[in-house]
């Protein structure tokens, strides 16, 4: 799993796994989380959020889950395919005005 | 298609150089932001535009210049810059600070 500061992790799956990705967040204050996914060349991409007043959400493949108590986020990722290779990770905002990004997790999907 | 787009992809330039990136979002957004990032090191933030007007400078020095002349336009001006400096430089966008940021794909900066 991830946590912000540390040294990027690799996650190895099959395809046709569920993956999760885990990420701590350090601030009790935050409000408001996202996860994104960045693809070698290109920018990071939105993927979901989740604010503090939900525990989980659900978008295509995906699923947030947070808990607030431990300070901890994690994304799961349903039936993963190799173009779900990416580094992904997750971002809060503590309530100022700019979110605080996380290093990442690489996660490798083999075929 | 993000609806960020940056440009140009890839710059090498030398230290005495001038050179400037450009940022154009076609999403109707009010925030625009530049993030440096490095390898295996999180998105720094560098500066933070808000209906034109400069939030946040994220303690950047003077040899990046931002500019924003409209909500939908930011510039990044380099001059002098270290070798450092190299990274990919990445544009963002957003309705707000509690709002997903959406970012380019990046300019890839290299300095000689």
């Amino acid at each position: 799993g991830e946590s912000v500061g540390l040294h990027l992790p690799t996650l190895s799956v099959q395809e046709g796994d569920n993956s999760i990705i885990n990420c701590a967040y350090s601030n009790s204050a935050s409000d408001y989380f996202i996860w994104y996914k960045q693809e070698s060349g290109k920018g990071p991409q939105f993927i979901i959020d989740i604010r503090s007043n939900m525990d989980k959400r659900q978008g295509q493949r995906v699923t947030v889950l947070l808990n607030k108590t431990v300070k901890h986020l994690s994304l799961q990722i349903a039936a993963t395919q190799p173009g779900d290779s990416a580094v992904y990770f997750c971002a809060e905002n503590p309530g100022y005005s700019t979110l605080t990004f996380g290093k990442g997790t690489m996660l490798l999907v083999s075929p | 298609e993000t609806g960020v787009t940056q440009t140009p992809r890839h710059l090498v330039m030398g230290m005495t150089n001038k050179k400037s990136l450009k940022c154009e979002q076609h999403l109707g957004h009010n925030a625009m932001y530049w993030y440096k990032q490095s390898a295996k090191k999180p998105l720094e933030l560098m500066f933070v535009y808000n209906f034109k007007e400069q939030t946040e400078n994220n303690s950047v020095p003077s040899r990046f210049s931002p500019e924003c002349p409209n909500s939908s336009h930011l510039f990044l001006h380099l001059h002098t810059l270290q070798p450092e400096d190299s990274a990919l430089y990445l544009c963002a966008s957003s309705h707000g600070s509690n709002q997903p940021q959406h970012f380019g794909d990046g300019t890839r900066l290299s300095i000689l």
